[in-house]
């Protein structure tokens, strides 16, 4: 157990709705990042928040966005979703204490499938 | 180009043998770190091991070693005494840079998926 947690595990949606993914980080971690898993374009970086702030934005389109909230939880939106948004999305954290040894640990991810 | 490459699409180890799963990385970024993450048919991903950039000895986790050669830039994974419970996907991951202000995500190969043969 990495001591992060995802919600839901697994998500059944239509094309066009829209869905919340939560991801609560490691207790004393301050970095949230979200990554795309799909069968086509592999491992991807969406976007990293840093206490509250966004830090860096990857690959990630406009149709989604993110936030991390005060008690540093983060919640990824999706929405108008596309038949190719099906895919595993993870949440990792790190305690960003500034050193290079410095380590994501990732939760179990939310498989989302849209029909 | 590529940041991570991993060659090997699938490998296949006889039970208590030892395997080597091949990354190579391309930076030009002098500080860098190298991540192995295992991912079960479950789907999480487990952290491995861990190699910085200016480590001078390569880093070991139990089962786990991991062989750097920072002039060829590889940083090779090499599990002893393979177990059935270690069939799984693994990938090679890097994060370039060590300020704190930076980006510190990390760029993943395509993996390898690694069955142990009883």
């Amino acid at each position: 157990d990495s001591g992060v947690t995802q919600t839901p595990k697994h998500l059944i949606t239509a094309t066009g709705q829209r869905v919340t993914l939560r991801c609560s980080p490691r207790s004393g971690d301050l970095s949230v990042y979200w990554y795309q898993q799909s069968l086509d374009q592999g491992l991807q970086f969406l976007i990293q928040y840093y206490n509250g702030e966004e830090r860096a934005k990857g690959n990630i389109l406009e149709r989604f966005s993110a936030q991390q909230f005060p008690d540093l939880h983060s919640e990824l939106n999706l929405s108008s979703l596309e038949l190719g948004d099906s895919a595993l999305y993870f949440c990792a954290s790190s305690a960003e204490v500034g050193l290079s040894t410095d380590t994501q640990y990732f939760g179990p991810g939310t498989r989302l499938t849209v029909l | 180009a590529q940041k991570i490459t991993q060659t090997q699409p699938g490998m296949f180890v006889q039970e208590k043998e030892a395997v080597t799963l091949d990354c190579t990385y391309d930076t030009s970024d002098p500080s860098y770190g190298l991540f192995w993450y295992k991912q079960p048919s479950s789907g999480e991903m487990i952290f491995l091991i861990y190699q910085g950039s200016y480590d001078q000895q390569n880093a070991t986790e139990g089962r786990y070693s991991l062989n750097f050669q920072k002039a060829r830039k590889s940083a090779n994974l090499v599990i002893s005494a393979s177990q059935l419970g270690d069939s799984a996907m693994y990938f090679c991951a890097m994060r370039e840079g060590s300020d704190s202000g930076s980006a510190r995500q990390l760029t993943f190969g395509s993996g390898t998926q690694l069955t142990v043969l009883p």
